[in-house]
């Protein structure tokens, strides 16, 4: 079956402009989660969806958003980038959440994001 | 407040030794799950394994065991066997009932031939 799907896989962004990063999760699986990692901090979790609503968020500025579609694709987008916004970017989808546990989380191969 | 604690920031195992990989976790809920993720050089998370906070065996996968040690917090990875595949980073992730896992700073593995 095909796995999560992350588009784009790189991406170069000037400080102060916005991006928009797609998820694609394995067919069934209703929550998404992002998280943003980064060599200093580790897996940060930003927020988790399920069946377009978000059941929680992380501690990120509101400059980070998400959404979930009917189709439980997702997307994050992050307004006036940082430079410390540079991360690989994880998205990552289960089939009813964390504690869905025999199948755990199964990510994608991550969008990273460089600001320049 | 929900911790996971991976103190060994590298490991170095020889080929076909089995290894250890150590992670303690706190939290107050009494129901947690607890996982051990796999990430290559390329940069993808592989589910390894899973431990319930009421399971009362220690799980296993192939190559892969989780010694749960409840009183003491503690869900160590134990790899037998090591191969050169299994250079990666590691990481030990907990989850509770708030639809969020967190996730330890993780144990870079290093296989020698």
């Amino acid at each position: 079956k095909a796995g999560v799907t992350q588009t784009p896989r790189y991406l170069i962004k000037t400080r102060g402009q916005q991006v928009t990063l797609s998820c694609s999760p394995i067919s069934g699986h209703r929550s998404v989660s992002w998280y943003q990692q980064t060599p200093g901090q580790g897996l940060q979790f930003l927020f988790e969806y399920f069946s377009e609503t978000q059941r929680n968020k992380g501690n990120f500025p509101g400059r980070f958003s998400g959404r979930q579609f009917s189709n439980s694709r997702s997307e994050m987008n992050v307004s006036t980038l940082e430079l410390g916004d540079s991360a690989l970017y994880l998205c990552a989808s289960s089939l009813a959440g964390s504690l869905e546990a025999n199948y755990g989380y199964t990510f994608g191969s991550g969008t990273r994001l460089t600001v320049v | 407040a929900q911790k996971i604690t991976q103190t060994q920031p590298g490991m170095f195992v020889q080929e076909k030794e089995a290894v250890t990989l150590d992670c303690t976790y706190d939290t107050s809920d009494p129901s947690y799950g607890l996982f051990w993720y796999k990430q290559p050089s390329s940069g993808e998370m592989i589910f390894l394994i899973y431990q319930g906070s009421y399971d009362q065996q220690n799980a296993t996968e192939g190559r892969y065991s989780l010694n749960f040690q409840k009183a003491r917090k503690s869900a160590n990875l134990v790899i037998s066997a090591s191969q050169l595949g299994d250079s990666a980073m590691y990481f030990c992730a907990m989850s509770t009932g708030g639809f969020k896992t967190i996730f330890g700073a993780g144990t870079r593995l290093f296989v020698k031939a």
